[in-house]
């Protein structure tokens, strides 16, 4: 079973707010991803991270910023939410670029 | 730009069938294919993972095939049960990228 986990599960947030989803893995995988999916949707990569203070943007432009502080942990900030923002966002792992990918469960984030 | 297309979208059968999801990308500079699993709402469940210079990988009642030179991929599902209804997802490696298709619905009914 993969160890990675999401925080929080769901969260309804105000237009403007500040909010940070968290990501923790504890397999010591060093690429870390986030992807953002809406309903019946397909997933797409937004952020990736191959290490320690290594960022990159993904595939899909997106309003968020990450940060990689530790190996273990991937945060996503978005500094002023937006309706637009409502969507469910995955984040995952792999021990290095090529390896199998586990993935999180997941936040549902839905801004009014 | 990879592309990833799966068949069907959705599909119905009867507890105890045997079927077949269809992969196909555009791209088959690939270094691996991957099956996953997604219960509504919730994320991926890793099914199977098969490198580039493999042909097929098996995990109890599932069967994954992969072509590269023709861009396709098979998940065989023997025996079907209710719990195997979900979303099953492939996604194709580049470099460095996971690329993800849209999916095909399964609902096993009893």
């Amino acid at each position: 079973e993969a160890d990675i986990y999401q925080t929080p599960r769901y969260l309804v947030i105000g237009t403007g707010k500040k909010i940070t989803l968290e990501c923790s893995q504890t397999m010591g995988h060093d690429k870390m991803y986030w992807y953002q999916q809406d309903p019946g949707m397909e997933l797409h990569l937004i952020h990736y991270s191959y290490g320690v203070n290594s960022t990159e943007k993904g595939d899909l432009s997106s309003e968020s910023t990450v940060s990689r502080i530790r190996t273990e942990h991937f945060p996503l900030t978005l500094e002023s939410a937006r309706p637009s923002h409502t969507s469910q966002y995955l984040c995952a792992s792999s021990r290095g670029g090529y390896a199998e990918a586990f993935f999180g469960q997941g936040t549902r984030l839905t801004v009014v | 730009k990879q592309e990833v297309t799966q068949i069907p979208a959705a599909l119905s059968v009867p507890e105890g069938e045997n079927l077949v999801l269809n992969c196909s990308f555009t791209d088959s500079a690939i270094y691996n294919l991957q099956w996953f699993r997604q219960d509504p709402g919730k994320g991926l469940t890793s099914l199977l993972l098969i490198q580039s210079s493999q042909r097929e990988q098996t995990s109890g009642r599932l069967n994954a095939s992969l072509d590269k030179s023709s861009g396709r991929s098979t998940l065989y599902i023997a025996a079907s049960q209710p719990g195997d209804s979900a979303t099953y997802l492939c996604a194709v490696r580049g470099f460095q990228k996971l690329v993800f298709g849209t999916g095909t619905r399964l609902l096993v009914s009893p």
